[in-house]
């Protein structure tokens, strides 16, 4: 069964330090991986795409990783501020061309205090 | 550009009354997505358009629900009767082609069934 697990569930961090989240999935045949950031309230918004020969992607402070062999990703968060406090939402395509390729993790919500 | 808009941006409705929720997608954009979100379920895929023709409803969760998108800059997903486990946010996304683009979400519409 294709699925996406996202960890921890949630986590609290400082301003100014780092963290990690983490992406395991099933998914296969596999097409893509996307991290997205959605705010409370708002819908979510893409962060960074990997296809598969992609190993890490970055945007600003936000760095994507990808093993696909391992089917694990990770997002990188450098140097937390309050606003990157929301959820972070893990979702795989699967290579089919189908729109239900796309398998979304449950989503890993940060807080960031001061 | 005005990005994804959606309507209303909450509803509050009787159990068994039919709720009606409008999305009018980036203007270029030849698909569209549905979605649903949830605490306990996460966002779920329910309905994908590709150049206004439905091409996998396989998610539309049962006969209550329903969707159509008569041109290009419009689409609604109706619920009848609505139910109270219906309560969710409803997102619509668009893109440029089928999938392999990156989503622009709406801000979407909190739907309460009482």
């Amino acid at each position: 069964k294709n699925q996406v697990e996202q960890s921890p569930q949630s986590l609290i961090i400082l301003e100014g330090k780092n963290c990690t989240l983490q992406c395991n999935y099933t998914v296969s045949p596999f097409s893509n991986l996307r991290w997205y950031k959605q705010d409370t309230g708002r819908g979510p918004v893409s962060l960074t795409i990997m296809t598969f020969s992609e190993n890490t992607k970055s945007n600003g402070r936000y760095t994507a990783t990808l093993d696909a062999d391992t089917k694990q990703s990770s997002l990188h968060i450098t140097a937390s501020q309050l606003s990157d406090s929301a959820s972070y939402i893990c979702v795989v395509r699967g290579a089919n061309q189908a729109g239900t390729a796309l398998i979304f993790g449950k989503g890993t919500t940060l807080s960031v205090s001061s | 550009d005005a990005g994804v808009i959606q309507s209303p941006r909450h509803e509050v409705t009787e159990m068994g009354q039919e709720v009606t929720l409008r999305c009018k997608p980036i203007s270029g954009h030849n698909s569209l997505f549905w979605y649903r979100q949830t605490m306990m379920r996460g966002l779920e895929l329910l309905i994908y358009f590709n150049n206004n023709v439905p091409i996998d409803d396989s998610g539309m969760p049962e006969d209550r629900f329903s969707a159509k998108m008569p041109n290009a800059s419009f689409s609604t997903l109706k619920i009848q009767p609505s139910e109270p486990r219906d309560s969710a946010v409803y997102f619509c996304a668009s893109t440029p082609t089928g999938g392999s683009y990156e989503q622009y979400f709406g801000p979407g519409t909190r739907l309460t069934v009482t």
